[in-house]
């Protein structure tokens, strides 16, 4: 399943809301999505799974939608530390990952 | 808190070996596959492998079956990934992560996600 994200690079000033997307190339089941954040010289953090389901410890603005071929990562309200690089990965089989988003400030 | 911490950079020259590792801490290691991926600059995360450090079963992408070897040592909560002969194409990131499975109807699926990683282990290879 090969996934694409868009846009590849975001430009926004804190405190506008964020619209991530992230395409499959087929039908993936049970929602089997993640969104991750990865800053520079970070390890990647989960901050989605199941589509939806926001991982522990992460703030409510950030919300994901979608189901089948078509997935959303929203960040409501961005805060200065949102800016990073947001990829999603499938885990219906095998897992893939998406080429990424850059988020960056305006 | 859990975390995995991998180890630093390295440089090498094409066919030398390599063993890279990929220490946890905060949970019980054992029972959690860890799992591998590398990230090529410029392009997108590939998925190469899961070994589960309790009784050592793996599962490798087949586009890496036979380039590396993982594995683990339970007595020092350690995983590790390791070449017998770099090629240059292998410079890349390399990051472990903490494998969540889908647990559904009562049994394990063959699906998971990545709750932790490391912050990956940059390797160069070069003449």
């Amino acid at each position: 399943i090969v996934l694409t994200q868009s846009p590849a690079t975001l430009s926004l000033s804190p405190g506008e809301r964020a619209t991530l997307s992230c395409r499959a190339s087929q039908t993936i089941s049970s929602n089997y999505l993640a969104w991750y954040q990865q800053k520079p010289g970070q390890a990647p953090s989960l901050l989605i799974h199941g589509a939806s389901t926001r991982a522990t410890g992460i703030p409510d603005r950030f919300s994901g939608s979608g189901s089948g071929t078509d997935f959303t990562l929203t960040i409501t309200r961005l805060e200065p530390e949102d800016f990073a690089v947001y990829f999603c990965q499938q885990y219906d089989s095998p897992i893939t990952f998406g080429q990424g988003t850059r988020l960056e400030i305006k | 808190e859990v975390q995995l911490v991998q180890s630093g950079a390295e440089v090498k020259k094409p066919g030398d070996s390599l063993k890279i590792s990929c220490q946890g801490s905060g949970y019980s290691f054992a029972d959690f596959y860890i799992g591998w991926v590398r990230h090529v600059p410029g392009q997108g995360l590939e998925w190469m492998g899961i070994f589960y450090p309790d009784d050592s079963r793996n599962r490798y992408n087949p586009s890496f079956q036979g380039q590396v070897t993982m594995s683990a040592d339970k007595s020092t909560n350690t995983a590790y990934l390791q070449w017998s002969s770099l090629k240059a194409s292998d410079t890349a990131i390399y990051y472990c992560g903490r494998c969540i499975f889908i647990y559904h109807n009562g049994v394990w699926s063959n699906h998971w996600y990545f709750d932790v990683w490391g912050r990956g282990t940059l390797v160069t290879v070069s003449s």
